[in-house]
């Protein structure tokens, strides 16, 4: 059982481009959330989803961040017109059901540099 | 909304010496409680949790417990090895709002041969 994948593992993007982070997770899983890691700090929550329902963006900046999760494919966090504060690592992770002790696992993370 | 305070933000041992790391929460609905270990560059991963309704945990030479009245829990390695070095994260999950981990700030861990 394959673990939570993203991609690109390391994304370069210039100030004012699109960047486009991707998360499948484990088999089984239909819960998805984002968190973003700026260097050496913890982790901040962004956004939980369920396939094609958002349940939870109040982690989310309100201004050039969008994430979804189609019926089919992996979930996409997408940063527009990226800003140098927008370098950090996202992460990924999955879980199996909603409600109480839900164990999330983690993806290997994107690290977003924007030049 | 949640709030969760870690300490110490760092933490220097003696190989063999036991180390503790604290948390303290300040919603009462929450009652899931994980640990992460995550190293130099890698994903954080699940080392031991404790779910409300259990004081304390334990597994090999990790434990964990929790105080609900006082809102705190607090990771206990013993016998600390090298390859324990890492940053150690708590976290507190509302069953009722189901998946939105709030992330104590971390305790960076160096366990000196």
């Amino acid at each position: 059982n394959a673990g939570v994948m993203q991609n690109p593992r390391h994304l370069v993007r210039r100030r004012g481009q699109e960047a486009r982070l991707r998360c499948s997770p484990m088999k089984g899983h239909s819960h998805v959330y984002w968190y973003r890691q700026l260097p050496e700090e913890g982790l901040k929550f962004m956004v939980y989803l369920q396939k094609e329902n958002i349940i939870d963006e109040s982690g989310m900046p309100k201004e050039r961040f969008s994430a979804e999760f189609p019926k089919e494919g992996p979930s996409i966090l997408r940063i527009q017109q990226v800003v140098r504060g927008d370098s950090a690592a996202y992460f990924c992770a999955s879980s199996p059901t909603s409600g109480t002790y839900n164990e999330q696992f983690f993806g290997p993370g994107t690290r977003l540099t924007v030049l | 909304g949640e709030n969760v305070e870690q300490h110490p933000s760092t933490l220097s041992v003696q190989e063999g010496d036991s180390a503790v790391i604290k948390c303290t929460y300040s919603d009462s609905a929450s009652n899931y409680f994980p640990w992460y270990k995550q190293e130099l560059g890698k994903r954080p991963q699940l080392i031991i949790d404790i779910r409300s309704n259990v004081g304390e945990k334990k597994d090999q030479r990790i434990a964990v417990t929790l105080n609900k009245t006082a809102k705190h829990f607090s990771l206990h390695i013993t016998e600390t090895q090298p390859e324990d070095s890492a940053v150690y994260f708590c976290a507190a999950v509302r069953g009722t709002n189901a998946g939105k981990s709030t992330f104590g700030d971390g305790t960076t861990l160096t366990v000196k041969p």
